[in-house]
């Protein structure tokens, strides 16, 4: 277990509806960051957060945001849901800086019917 | 651009046969390397990492990996397959100048036959 925690497990969407998945990162790490990751693919970086504020993104649209707390929990956000953003969500923690791994939460499962 | 490429969508080895997946990058300079396990449905569990040093790094559940700078490599190894290996595995590197982002492969798809 890695302490990086998530939830909701499974969740079921309209499209066109609004998300919002929560994370609680392992202790001591104040670094964030959300991948999407589509069924039979690797996981695809959405961005990351740290000291609240994001602090690089992937290639996904502005319709998906995200927000950091100030004890290093965070909230990726996606409005206007599609059919295309069925994926497992995943949320990592790390600590800023070098030689520093990411842990990884067991995921959002989220379908879009 | 910076990619990770994993060859083999899909290996099955007969359990206690050796074991090496294999991972190739694409990286300007040398990027801090990763090798992550996820069961079905599950999130990624760290097997092993480099970041600098000896070339040959030691994970859990006895992988190893060896980093070749020449061939732009980090396969992963394991001498003696047990069915409890049957996951995908996925090959990652960290983007430091992009937020520390990881870029994965395609993951390869690990089945154990008795």
């Amino acid at each position: 277990e890695t302490g990086v925690t998530q939830s909701p497990t499974h969740l079921i969407k309209t499209r066109g509806q609004q998300v919002t998945l929560r994370c609680s990162s392992q202790s001591g790490h104040n670094t964030v960051s959300w991948y999407q990751q589509a069924l039979g693919q690797g996981p695809q970086f959405i961005f990351q957060y740290y000291r609240e504020e994001e602090n690089g993104r992937g290639n996904f649209p502005p319709r998906f945001s995200g927000l950091q707390f100030p004890n290093y929990s965070s909230e990726l956000n996606v409005n206007a849901l599609e059919l295309d953003d069925s994926a497992l969500y995943l949320c990592a923690s790390s600590v800023k800086g070098l030689n520093t791994e990411a842990f990884f939460g067991q995921g959002t499962r989220l379908t879009v019917v | 651009a910076q990619s990770v490429t994993q060859p083999d969508i899909h290996i099955t080895v007969s359990e206690g046969a050796s074991l090496e997946l294999r991972c190739n990058y694409s990286y300007g300079a040398t990027p801090y390397l990763f090798w992550y396990v996820q069961s079905p449905g599950q999130g990624l569990q760290l097997l092993l990492k480099y970041f600098s040093g000896d070339t040959l790094v030691q994970g859990i559940k006895g992988f190893e990996a060896e980093f070749k700078r020449s061939q732009s490599s980090f396969n992963l190894r394991k001498p003696s397959v047990h069915w409890s290996d049957a996951a995908e595995y996925f090959c990652a590197a960290l983007i430091y100048n992009q937020g520390g982002k990881l870029i994965f492969g395609q993951g390869t798809e690990l089945s154990v036959k008795p």
